[in-house]
């Protein structure tokens, strides 16, 4: 059955670096989105992206996260300068079409900044 | 934006028993799906439902849109069952698909 990919499944990182988390959607899907979960809380929106450019975004998503399709298959987000309260777990998900169609989530990437 | 209730918080079930959650909704929905999340973090997609009524073995799901709400049905439960269950739904106005705070289920053997 087709899944969305992510990668690393956990990365530990000090803060102020840069942090890349990568992505691969499922083939046919045309929308791909990231979500956070800090640990204990709701699953919060971050971003969608479809048609090679972000569609929407959360307050969230500020300056320091941008995200990218660099080829046919990737998806990645990256954050820059982490910051402590960037710990959490992150989440890609791609639909077929837009959200309503089925999202599905990758099994996600936690990110430790110490 | 729409807003995504879920409750209990918290259910405790000893093994064996039936349970069910409830997630409110705000407005009308173009897509409602649950998912649970396992102890690794995983979310699961067990339903995607933004109307009527589905069963997947032990599990079913029924949405009322008109009354803005989704039942998740656990017969039978199992200490696999455990975990948080999510709900989230994609408004009809919207443009994204929003999160319920979720129902943390612990069966007991």
């Amino acid at each position: 059955e087709p899944e969305v990919t992510q990668t690393p499944s956990h990365q530990v990182t000090q803060m102020g670096q840069e942090v890349i988390l990568r992505c691969v959607p499922i083939s046919n899907h045309l929308y791909f989105y990231w979500y956070r979960q800090i640990l204990g809380q709701k699953v919060e929106f971050l971003v969608s992206f479809y048609n090679n450019e972000i569609s929407e975004k959360s307050e969230i998503f500020d300056d320091q996260f941008s995200v990218e399709r660099p080829d046919g298959s990737n998806f990645t987000l990256k954050i820059r300068s982490t910051k402590l309260e960037d710990s959490a777990m992150y989440f890609c998900a791609s639909s077929e079409r837009d959200l309503s169609t089925e999202a599905f989530f990758g099994q996600g990437t936690r990110l430790t900044v110490v | 934006g729409i807003q995504v209730e879920q409750s209990p918080p918290d259910l405790i079930l000893q093994e064996g028993a039936n349970s069910t959650l409830r997630c409110n909704f705000s407005d009308s929905v173009n897509n409602l799906q649950w998912f649970h999340q396992n102890p690794w973090g995983q979310l699961i997609n067990l339903f995607y439902i933004p109307s009527g009524t589905k069963q997947n073995g032990r599990l079913s799901a029924t949405t009322v849109a008109t009354e803005r709400y989704s039942l998740l049905y656990i017969s039978s439960s199992q200490t696999t069952d455990s975990g948080v269950y999510f709900c989230a739904a994609f408004g009809a106005a919207g443009n994204k698909l929003t999160f319920g705070g979720g129902t943390r289920v612990l069966v007991k053997p």
